[in-house]
């Protein structure tokens, strides 16, 4: 595709439930990353793919939020039991390598009520 | 641990100024830094991307200087105008791969 496309780009959903953010990347990037940004606050890392591994893992808050990548392309982040808090704009980025120039998606805002 | 710092964390300048945004890191061992903007609800645009071997990148009326081994980069952006009204992110790709960022400078360009 052109850029990153993220979906859905709003999610609202009740305290407790589980949802599923989705991330396609431009085509033939291999890197892959996910990012919290709270409402006025910085861009928080979540988690990074190179491939289909993700070789860090440390920004992910809880167990409760999990990630993964297929055939180098789709990436999922699964937030299970919602909470109050997870409440942010989630955004995912690409890059072609490990050392060249990362692109963003727009974002899926997620509202837990 | 890598930590990016932004001065200032707003800007209010009038159309047609010159200004220098600053972004600081403490971990020198970096691949390469990037400058983003964000618009209020959008996601991140990529302005410039400088190696960690370079001094400098130039997209038209911006220029983004680095020097590594003092940990500082600056974004210079010349005739300002209120469309460059965003925040402006740097970040930084740390041995790790991982993209780590400032908090931002809020930058008005006032008409």
């Amino acid at each position: 595709g052109a850029g990153v496309s993220q979906s859905p780009s709003n999610k609202v959903t009740e305290k407790g439930k589980d949802v599923e953010l989705r991330c396609d990347p431009i085509s033939g990037h291999t890197a892959l990353y996910w990012y919290r940004q709270r409402l006025g606050q910085g861009l928080e890392f979540l988690i990074y793919f190179q491939g289909n591994s993700a070789p860090d893992k440390s920004g992910l808050p809880s167990d409760r939020f999990s990630a993964e990548r297929t055939g180098e392309s789709v990436s999922t982040l699964t937030i299970q039991r919602t909470q109050q808090e997870d409440s942010a704009v989630y955004l995912c980025a690409s890059s072609k390598g490990v050392n060249t120039e990362a692109f963003f998606g727009q974002g899926t805002r997620l509202t837990v009520v | 641990k890598q930590e990016v710092t932004q001065i200032p964390a707003a800007l209010s300048v009038p159309e047609g100024e010159n200004l220098v945004l600053n972004c600081s890191f403490t971990d020198s061992a970096i691949y390469n830094l990037q400058w983003f903007r964000q618009d209020p609800g959008k996601g991140l645009t990529s302005l410039l991307l400088i190696q960690s071997s370079q001094r400098e990148q130039t997209s038209g009326r911006l220029n983004a200087s680095l020097d590594k081994s003092s940990g500082r980069s600056t974004l210079y952006i010349a005739a300002s105008q209120p469309g460059d009204s965003a925040t402006y992110l740097c970040a930084v790709k740390g041995s790790n791969y991982k993209l780590t960022f400032g908090k931002g400078t809020l930058l008005t360009v006032n008409p």
